[in-house]
């Protein structure tokens, strides 16, 4: 079955950028499927930041588009995710999942990420 | 954007039945699914497409799907059930959860 999981720096500093990459396996990102990112603030619910077609398609949650960009790079069966000008309230743990139409069938573990100076 | 109401909690006694509701104007037009959430765990899918189950689910966790509102049944919990439990939507390439239902099993 599809395994995911996040990488990338656990504290970023407030007005930076937050950059995380979800690497696939047991699939190739170039065979399909739709790759997403959620979120989960401390003690919070779940927040879906956006997803990536395979071919770079993407579609981002309306609340979030101005400060991000996903990317996909399916030399390294991976895709990416960066979020500009954070502050405390982008502190959460990130979830990369693979995306059918209607729901998301496999998770990551999650990476915590801290925003904080 | 569109939103999903969930109650933030509902207590159940073992065996009985547990109903978790979500409800919103686009579940009219789309399939609803749910995520179960135990502490220091990732979301496990347990419904899709309204009330399919993925292969392991127990047959307890069913769904359904009427009007503008959804609900995840869970007949005869168990103590292993007591979860975060959250829906979710997709619309027009927007995904939408619910804001999550603590079920405790008492």
């Amino acid at each position: 079955q599809v395994q995911l999981q996040e990488s990338g720096p656990g504290l970023v500093k407030p007005s930076e950028t937050l950059s995380l990459t979800c690497t696939v396996s047991a699939y190739s990102i170039s065979s399909g499927y739709y790759w997403a990112w959620i979120r989960q603030a401390p003690g919070k619910g779940l927040e879906w930041i956006g997803s990536i077609y395979h071919s770079g398609n993407t579609y981002y949650n309306p609340s979030l588009e101005s400060r991000l960009t996903m990317s996909v790079d399916t030399s390294k069966n991976q895709f990416s995710l960066k979020l500009k000008s954070v502050t405390a309230a982008d502190t959460a743990l990130y979830y990369c999942a693979s995306k059918q139409t209607y729901y998301f069938d496999y998770w990551g573990q999650g990476t915590l990420v801290t925003v904080s100076s | 954007s569109f939103e999903l109401t969930q109650p933030p909690s509902l207590s159940v006694s073992p065996g009985q039945t547990a109903s978790v509701t979500c409800s919103g104007d686009k579940l009219r037009d789309t399939y609803a699914c749910w995520y179960q959430q135990k502490p220091g765990e990732s979301p496990l899918l347990v419904i899709y497409q309204d009330n399919k189950r993925p292969s392991g689910i127990p047959e307890r966790f069913s769904g359904s799907n009427s009007g503008n509102t959804a609900t995840l049944t869970i007949s005869g919990t168990q103590a292993m059930d007591e979860a975060d439990y959250y829906c979710q939507a997709w619309d027009s390439n927007v995904v939408a959860f619910g804001g999550g239902t603590k079920l405790t099993v008492l």
